[in-house]
């Protein structure tokens, strides 16, 4: 069965620095997806970027970047520039392809320090 | 104009009541589906519905039904509440099953609370 770890309950960053967050995942399956989300307090899941495992070209999209690692089964997050609007949780997830849904990590919290 | 919506945003009952959450999509999408976040943030899947057909069911208590009338709209229906149920519940959709993996549009949750 896929799992995805986030080992970092609990992130923090400057306002305007660099953080990167991190994720890890096991599947035995070639092809799949990874995503990472926002959450903010507001509830509502964001989509932030997404990553296809046949790419091995990291997905960017605006400040958010990825560090796809295929090998190590790895997928961080690094998000440039910060503001006071990305405090949120962060999740990662994993969609097989064909398995129709997601196994999501348990988060980690980014506060961003004025 | 709402993409995905759920109502109601909360909902506080007592143990053993029984409650309905209904979720619309208004993108045209075929797949809609149903995740549980638990007090600890985890999220995890309980059904979905292709062109209102049933293709997930996770291990879930028989005492949450799922329907979907058409393909627009998935409800959540709960019967003999539990203390455990309360949790934000989420709905999400896809254009088409496959269509998962360019993201999930979500609902805004429904925050149930057992008391």
């Amino acid at each position: 069965a896929q799992t995805v770890t986030q080992s970092q309950p609990e992130m923090s960053v400057q306002e305007a620095e660099t953080v990167t967050l991190s994720c890890t995942y096991d599947t035995s399956e070639s092809d799949y997806y990874l995503f990472w989300y926002k959450q903010p307090p507001s509830r509502q899941m964001i989509l932030v970027i997404r990553q296809e495992a046949y790419k091995q070209q990291n997905a960017t999209e605006n400040r958010f970047s990825v560090n796809f690692q295929k090998a190590a089964k790895s997928f961080s997050l690094k998000i440039s520039d910060s503001q006071l609007g990305d405090a949120a949780m962060y999740f990662c997830a994993y969609s097989g392809s064909g398995t129709y849904k997601y196994i999501f990590g348990t988060g980690t919290r980014l506060k961003v320090l004025a | 104009d709402t993409a995905v919506s759920q109502t109601p945003k909360y909902l506080v009952t007592q143990m053993g009541n029984d409650k309905s959450i209904k979720c619309e999509q208004n993108l045209g999408h075929d797949t809609m589906y149903w995740y549980k976040q638990d007090s600890k943030k985890f999220l995890k899947i309980m059904f979905s519905y292709n062109n209102k057909e049933l293709i997930i069911n996770e291990t879930v208590p028989n005492r949450f039904s799922p329907k979907s009338p058409d393909k627009a709209h998935l409800n959540l229906h709960i019967n003999s509440l539990e203390l455990g149920d309360s949790a934000v519940y989420f709905c999400a959709s896809s254009q088409s099953l496959s269509g998962g993996s360019y993201g999930y549009t979500f609902g805004s949750g429904t925050r149930l609370t057992v008391v």
